[in-house]
């Protein structure tokens, strides 16, 4: 069974403090690894998806990297306005009907 | 990518009765998935909903409680029967759009807020 771990579940950071989340999985085979935001009352939007270890993907101050194990989602210099849950997804090569398991989240609050 | 139109955005129910989730996609789409979120919790798989075939519940989830119509490849229902409170989430509709996952991943919609009073 697909398992995804997120941490921490929330995180309190001052504005231009950069720091890291983590999403730990456990698949039998990775199809990919998605990234999203949500905002309260909203639907998630997407960030990024990885497919193999080694890959980054980068999109403004946000930069997402991949192991075997691990995905990071790295934040530089965070504003305010990136203050959201933070949700990690995982698509398994077992998985003919193409759904997605999702973590936890990680729900972000940036001070100014 | 696609746009999804949800509706509606937010209901209050009576228990005991049932709600009807819309979701239009601006696109042609072969699965469409409903997922529910109930309050602090990440997203859950109800089921998929596949164009001209019943249905596929995951674990948990039954057509009983969770109807869903399918007909066509644009459209979809979720109806949550015999309400309880329990039943009170956001239910979401995602849909997959033929072509590079990478540049969009799975769509989702604005969400349905529902409270069961």
């Amino acid at each position: 069974e697909d398992q995804v771990t997120q941490s921490p579940e929330a995180l309190r950071l001052q504005e231009g403090e950069s720091s890291s989340l983590n999403c730990s999985y456990t698949v039998s085979g990775l199809r990919g690894l998605f990234w999203y935001r949500q905002d309260p009352g909203k639907g998630p939007e997407f960030l990024f998806t990885l497919y193999s270890a080694g890959e980054e993907k980068e999109k403004e101050r946000l930069k997402a990297t991949l192991t075997k194990k691990e995905s990071f989602l790295h934040i530089t210099a965070p504003k305010p306005e990136d203050s959201a849950t933070y949700l990690c997804a995982v698509q398994s090569l077992d998985n003919a009907g193409n759904m997605l398991t999702f973590g936890g989240g990680t729900r972000l609050m940036v001070k100014p | 990518s696609a746009v999804i139109s949800q509706k509606p955005s937010r209901d209050i129910c009576q228990r005991g009765t049932s709600l009807t989730i819309q979701c239009q996609v601006d696109s042609q789409v072969t699965m469409m998935f409903w997922y529910r979120q109930q309050p602090g919790q990440s997203l859950t798989l109800i089921a998929t909903a596949n164009q001209g075939s019943e249905a596929t519940y995951e674990s948990g989830f039954v057509i009983d409680k969770f109807p869903i119509s399918r007909p066509n490849l644009t459209f979809s229902t979720l109806t949550v029967s015999n309400l309880s409170p329990e039943d009170s989430s956001i239910y979401l509709c995602s849909v997959v759009v033929a072509g590079p996952v990478e540049n969009y991943g799975y769509t989702f919609g604005s969400g349905t807020r529902l409270t069961v009073v």
